[in-house]
């Protein structure tokens, strides 16, 4: 079951924040991040783990909130290289598997 | 970090017609998956390539329609079969390095247009 994104699309100016939520029905092992630019593949940003752990690098980071299965994805001081579409990817207890499921998408996009 | 190849980049195909996309990974990898990617969508997994025996494929794919072989660690392919113009769209291929809780890495994806 694909796990649900919102929003679907934010505008921003530079500089600005932005928080992208994704939200799953099924306990998770783990939740990606991948961000796309058109015409390109997706590009890995985190990967968090059961455990309600937050991570980052630079200016984007995430948490993951174990007991509601919901990630937050986010970006402060927005540029415009930040611009793409955001997938989360999530990998649930009950697959067995290591493939992910992606959310439907938040496409962002930052202007001067 | 793994480096994926993957032609061909693009493709016009008539209907009726099949085409096999490769896949090449620059190191050893456990799992390698097939993705597709309609413009503006998310990426829909169509099956998982397991070395040395049949793909798992998910709800809605089957092998008769999209056969996938990978006859070692670090190549696959992907036919699709009898095409028709619903089977446009881009294919990605992806690895994983580890078995589990590592970063996906894509290939730079198929674009099939499909007449």
């Amino acid at each position: 079951q694909q796990p649900v994104q919102s929003p679907q699309a934010v505008i921003l100016r530079e500089g600005e924040d932005a928080v992208i939520n994704c939200s799953s029905s099924k306990a998770l092992y783990s939740v990606h991040w991948y961000r796309q630019k058109h015409g390109e593949a997706p590009v890995f940003l985190m990967i968090l783990l059961k455990g309600g752990e937050q991570k980052g690098h630079e200016k984007i980071s995430a948490s993951f909130n174990e007991k509601k299965q919901q990630s937050s994805l986010y970006l402060t001081a927005s540029q415009l290289s930040y611009s793409g579409t955001y997938f989360c990817g999530t990998e649930a207890m009950d697959t067995g598997r290591r493939a992910l499921t992606f959310g439907s998408g938040t496409r962002l996009q930052v202007q001067p | 970090s793994a480096v994926i190849s993957q032609k061909p980049s693009r493709d016009i195909c008539q209907r009726g017609t099949s085409l096999t996309i490769q896949c090449q990974v620059d190191s050893q990898v456990t799992m390698m998956f097939w993705y597709r990617q309609q413009p503006g969508q998310s990426l829909t997994l169509i099956a998982t390539a397991n070395q040395g025996s049949e793909a798992t494929y998910e709800s809605g794919f089957v092998i008769d329609k999209f056969p996938i072989s990978r006859p070692n660690l670090t190549f696959s392919t992907l036919t699709v079969s009898n095409m028709s113009p619903e089977d446009s769209s881009i294919y990605l291929c992806s690895a994983t390095s580890a078995a589990g809780y590592e970063k996906l890495f894509f290939g730079s994806g198929t674009q099939l247009s499909v007449l």
